[in-house]
């Protein structure tokens, strides 16, 4: 595998299920991202890890919850959505965080997300 | 603090150019290009940073305009593999570490 892969690439659940969304990326970053894209909407910036700790929680709510074991890993757990949370979920990852010419930052393909 | 992103379409025949601006209310630090196509994930084009000079991708290149902070994309002899979604994402000089995208400018190339 190579750059930035994510599973399951769609999901549907109910209210009250949990669910998990898998990011693994193959490039050696330091930093991964999860962002929300919504129909019509802006990529939405969700969290971003540096060296596997959390440095960005952009007011996401605590039904979302994230954890990355290690660099190369990130996890998005999900549990009592709500229907206005379906969406295209992408992964990205960057050599390090922001503030660099050299951050540019390597999508996945996403999970497109729904919640009946 | 979100940038603004315009036009929000484009529809081009094959070899005629095109221009997608992005500006913000706020001081930026960087301006961020991505195109996406339909039913992939974004991909990179260029990253510009204030202070620095103008970059180029094959035919497409950008500016950054830092009194009016905007930056403008520049397609030039639009090809059929343009089409798709462009995004800018802008970081600005009080809140770096975060990028925030705007809304899209749909881009379609037909021959």
């Amino acid at each position: 595998e190579t750059g930035v892969t994510q599973t399951p690439r769609h999901l549907v659940m109910g209210m009250t299920n949990k669910k998990s969304l898998k990011c693994e990326q193959h490039l050696g970053h330091n930093a991964m991202y999860w962002y929300k894209q919504s129909a019509k909407k802006p990529l939405e910036l969700m969290f971003v890890y540096s060296l596997e700790e959390r440095v960005e929680n952009n007011s996401v709510p605590s039904r979302f919850s994230p954890e990355c074991p290690n660099s190369s890993h990130l996890f998005l757990h999900l549990h009592t959505l709500q229907p206005e949370d379906s969406a295209l979920y992408l992964c990205a990852s960057s050599q390090d965080r922001f503030h660099s010419q050299y951050n540019e930052q390597f999508f996945g393909p996403g999970t497109r997300l729904t919640v009946l | 603090q979100q940038p603004v992103q315009s036009p929000q379409a484009v529809i081009l025949r094959e070899g005629e150019d095109a221009v997608i601006n992005c500006s913000s209310s706020k001081a930026l630090y960087s301006v961020h290009w991505y195109r996406q196509k339909h039913g992939e994930a974004p991909v990179f084009l260029m990253i510009l940073l204030k202070g620095g000079e103008q970059k180029g991708h094959e035919k497409i290149s950008a500016s950054f305009n830092e009194k009016k902070q905007q930056s403008s994309l520049y397609l030039t002899a639009s090809q059929l593999s343009y089409s798709g979604t462009y995004f800018c994402g802008t970081e600005m000089e009080e809140d770096t570490d975060k990028l925030i995208f705007g809304t899209g400018t749909r881009l379609q190339v037909f021959p």
